[in-house]
């Protein structure tokens, strides 16, 4: 099973600054990896996947990165609607896996 | 537009059984994979289960194999999953979700979610 690490697990960030978001995987899921945002009492929601393609919809201030290993979800400009629990997820082998969730909360 | 509903969910007594349904419609609902994914209290996401749309093969995660059971009814666009011997540890609100492509298994549009509950 490949285990998904993200850090940090939460995120003090003020409105209109950059937030950074990363997630490693124990072994390499090339660029099938996916970011999804999820608030209070909603279904989650696809930001990212393919690693970088944003979903449909999706602002152009998310942004995902990486390939292998290593990823970053990157929000430029937070605004007071991006505050809530960030999970990412390989889909490169089975079983499918997620992160624990990275919380971005207003510093 | 593509909906997701889900039904079925509810309070069951440990060793229980339950049969969760996921309507689906605005898509063609053959041609994709289709999932289940849970959320316990205050918790993560974790991946359940998934049904090809290509030849209907299954997969499962180990903490639900031989338990749980995925299946797809083609002539309803309808997903389900049986869950049998039920413990505490499958409190969850539980999720269908579709995968955004043949070839991607991340998952585009997802239901708002049934909640199961295991307790006596």
């Amino acid at each position: 099973e490949i285990v998904m690490t993200q850090s940090p697990a939460t995120l003090s960030v003020s409105p209109g600054e950059r937030a950074t978001l990363s997630c490693r995987a124990s072994q390499s899921v090339r660029s099938n990896l996916a970011w999804y945002q999820q608030k209070p009492g909603q279904a989650p929601r696809l930001l990212i996947y393919g690693a970088s393609t944003r979903a449909t919809g999706i602002p152009a201030r998310f942004s995902g990165s990486g390939s292998g290993t290593e990823f970053t979800l990157t929000i430029s400009s937070l605004q007071s609607e991006d505050f809530a629990v960030y999970y990412c997820q390989h889909y490169n082998s089975w079983p499918l896996t997620f992160g624990q969730g990275t919380k971005v909360e207003i510093k | 537009e593509v909906l997701l509903l889900e039904s079925g969910g509810g309070l069951v007594q440990p060793g229980g059984s339950l049969r969760l349904s996921c309507a689906t419609s605005g898509f063609s609902f053959s041609s994709y994979a289709m999932s289940w994914v849970r959320q316990a209290p205050e918790k993560g996401l974790e991946w359940v289960s998934t049904i090809r749309g290509s030849d209907d093969s299954t997969y499962y995660a180990d903490s639900v194999k031989g338990r749980f059971t995925i299946s797809r009814d083609h002539s309803k666009n309808t997903l389900y999953l049986q869950i049998n011997s039920l413990g505490a540890e499958d409190t969850a609100i539980y999720y269908c979700a579709k995968a955004i492509s043949v070839w991607s298994l991340s998952f585009d549009y997802w239901g708002q979610g049934t909640l199961v509950t295991v307790s006596s």
